[in-house]
């Protein structure tokens, strides 16, 4: 299985700074037939299921803010937040779709500074 | 606007089988571009991805080995709709269970069930 790693585990930063979070695959999932990388983020807030932000590494889903930002290659990405709002306070994920089984990160819990 | 519906029971006895329903809407469960996904969240196990079904011009399935042999996924087409079947529970099991869609190859889960909390006890 691929063990996937966030850093760190918890964050607190001030609104209007930014904010990274870090993803380690323990195997590449870069897809050399497309040079794409099989890596999500979601936000998850109390009480509700995980929001997919970023698919390919850093393609961000259509309604998401362009405060956020995925960034990457091989077996180490980033999330960025550009300027931390107070309603991005929640929970972040990362998940490797290159191999089954499609395995998340622990989490990075995001808070106000 | 695509829309999944969790249904089934929050209570299962040690030893019996967990099942729970997905209804779709706004799209096919015989899509031959979305996978159909079961994850489950608890505390001690976070975020895990048991398995999925989907359909390219045949049926299939891949399941996570932690689960393996106690899993079905199954897909309805007459109703349009995907179930979990997960059998001989134990508290171990005890989790708050979605049901999700992957939409393309690396497109990440863009829809996501409610969510059911599933509690193993007697």
């Amino acid at each position: 299985d691929i063990v996937v790693t966030q850093s760190p585990d918890s964050l607190a930063v001030s609104l209007g700074e930014r904010a990274t979070i870090n993803c380690k695959s323990s195997q590449s999932v870069l897809h050399t037939s497309n040079n794409k990388n099989d890596l999500a983020w979601y936000q998850q807030k109390p009480g509700q299921p995980p929001k997919l932000l970023i698919y390919w590494a850093s393609t961000r889903e259509s309604g998401v803010p362009d405060r956020f930002s995925g960034g990457g290659s091989g077996t180490d990405f980033t999330l960025t937040i550009s300027s931390l709002q107070a309603e991005d306070v929640a929970v972040y994920y990362c998940q490797q779709c290159y191999s089954s089984p499609f395995t998340f990160g622990q989490g990075t819990k995001l808070e106000i500074k | 606007q695509v829309q999944l519906q969790q249904s089934g029971p929050g209570l299962v006895k040690p030893s019996q089988t967990l099942s729970l329903t997905c209804a779709i809407s706004g799209d096919s469960v015989s899509s031959n571009s979305a996978t159909w996904n079961w994850i489950r969240q608890s505390p001690s196990r976070g975020l895990e991805w048991l398995g999925r079904a989907y359909y390219r011009s045949e049926w299939y399935n891949d399941y996570a080995v932690s689960v393996k042999g106690r899993i079905t996924i199954n897909p309805d087409t007459s109703k349009n709709q995907f179930s979990l079947q997960l059998n001989s529970v134990t508290p171990e099991d005890t989790a708050v269970y979605y049901c999700s869609r992957r939409r393309g190859s690396g497109m990440g889960m863009d829809v996501w069930g409610q969510g059911t909390t599933v509690t193993v006890s007697s």
